[in-house]
């Protein structure tokens, strides 16, 4: 049973591009979140998508959007991308009534370097 | 709004000695609290959660929490530390929605390390 797959692993992005990460989550779960975690901090919540929608959205301004297809896979996209970008980013799936008692599934994240 | 702190960025034992990594939250409603475990080069795995039942928590690999509603508490221990429990710990803080969706709300993590 595969876990949650994270694509790519690492990148390197410059000022001012654009990047998607993407995600394939535990088979079964329907539910995905994205956290950031920057060097030497805890994951910070971006967002979370069940049913193809946006259900709850951290503190992360407009340039990130995502979205989930009809597999229940997800894409985290960051648009103008700053050095502040630079972090691990993690996906985590769920069952959404195992969201609530954090039964979350992490992936080994994708790790984004912009220069 | 919640949170968690962490105590510690950085705890060192000898293999075979207690681990005490502390964490209090701040929560204006009961809270779901988690310990998740982080290895070099790895995402996050649940070692365990206090989910309003028992107040002392068994997890994976050996350690265990006790949840502590006077002091805000929710530290994590083990009581022999072993070479394979050098890691990243992280405190967690979720509120319980009653079946609407929720987040994480992460401490900063305390780097164990594990010396011979």
């Amino acid at each position: 049973d595969a876990g949650v797959t994270q694509s790519p692993t690492h990148l390197i992005k410059t000022r001012g591009q654009q990047v998607t990460l993407r995600c394939s989550p535990k088979s079964g779960h329907d539910t995905v979140s994205w956290y950031q975690q920057a060097l030497g901090q805890g994951p910070q919540f971006i967002f979370q998508y069940y049913e193809e929608e946006e259900r709850q959205r951290g503190n992360f301004p407009d340039r990130f959007s995502g979205h989930q297809f009809p597999n229940y896979s997800s894409e985290l996209n960051v648009n103008a991308l700053l050095l502040g970008d630079s972090a691990l980013y993690l996906c985590a799936s769920s069952l959404v009534a195992g969201v609530n008692t954090g039964e979350l599934f992490f992936g080994e994240g994708s790790r984004l370097t912009v220069l | 709004a919640q949170s968690v702190t962490q105590l510690g960025s950085h705890v060192s034992v000898s293999e075979g000695a207690l681990v005490l990594l502390r964490c209090n939250y701040s929560s204006s409603v009961p809270p779901y609290l988690f310990w998740y475990v982080q290895y070099p080069n790895q995402g996050l795995q649940l070692l365990l959660k206090y989910t309003s039942a028992a107040t002392l928590v068994k997890g994976i690999n050996g350690f265990e929490a006790e949840f502590k509603k006077s002091e805000t508490s929710f530290h994590l221990t083990k009581p022999s530390a072993h070479m394979s429990d050098a890691a990243e710990y992280f405190c967690a803080v979720s509120r319980n929605y009653g079946g609407a969706t929720n987040k994480l709300i992460f401490g900063t993590g305390t780097l164990l390390a594990v010396q011979p």
